[in-house]
């Protein structure tokens, strides 16, 4: 079973359309991130959330709005696409809360493509 | 906050040569991570570093962080085309004075070799 499961792997859409990621995973982690790659590949963290409560949000357009409704979820929405949006979204999850020898799981990424 | 530096970019090499990509820290590494990145799929987790002068091995692939914990390096022996990708180094860090962990990555670097 993946641990860390992200839907839709592709995703192609026009500007100034609502659309939605969804993340789950199974890892019994408290933990779980939102990163965006640019198309540099440089990795930036977006958001984290605890046990569905957010704890980072490091400094993202209001647009993007993530959402966890129990803590094996993070779903990231985005209103009002924009040509700078497009990128390689990653969700993530992690068990720092409890041991910090440990590692972050990745999902498989979301290409997002805004036309 | 803390910034990853890591060189070179990118790097091309031919199958069964030695190669070393090096990550620099502006701020005294808490925990270091390295992972991999295979063209359109998520990050694979390498290794972790915590400790200064830690050296750590997987298959040919090794990690070293130095003594004063700000530089870690990361050298393949004998280079494969399976180790092509992107290989990207993290900084573990704790979100405002709590417990909760987030990783922040340098640039990435693209490694190409050559059969």
């Amino acid at each position: 079973d993946t641990a860390v499961s992200q839907t839709p792997k592709y995703l192609v859409t026009q500007m100034g359309n609502d659309k939605s990621i969804k993340c789950e995973q199974n890892l019994g982690h408290d933990t779980m991130y939102w990163y965006k790659q640019d198309s540099k590949k440089f990795l930036k963290i977006m958001f984290s959330y605890n046990n569905k409560e957010l704890i980072i949000n490091e400094t993202v357009p209001n647009r993007f709005s993530p959402k966890s409704p129990d803590k094996a979820h993070l779903n990231l929405h985005i209103n009002s696409l924009e040509l700078g949006d497009s990128a390689v979204y990653f969700c993530a999850s992690s068990p720092w809360e409890r041991a910090t020898n440990e590692k972050l799981f990745f999902g498989s990424g979301t290409q997002l493509s805004v036309l | 906050s803390q910034e990853l530096e890591q060189s070179p970019q990118s790097l091309i090499v031919q199958e069964g040569k030695n190669l070393t990509i090096n990550c620099t820290s502006s701020k005294t590494l808490y925990g270091l991570y390295w992972y991999k990145q295979k063209y359109g799929e998520g990050l694979i987790f390498l290794m972790m570093l915590q400790k200064g002068g830690e050296e750590k091995s997987h298959e040919k692939i090794t990690a070293k962080l130095d003594e004063k914990k700000q530089q870690s390096s990361l050298h393949i022996t004998a280079s494969q085309p399976s180790h092509a990708g992107i290989y990207l180094c993290g900084a573990l860090s704790h979100w405002a004075g709590t417990s909760y962990g987030k990783l922040t990555f340098g640039q990435g670097t693209i490694l190409t070799v050559h059969p």
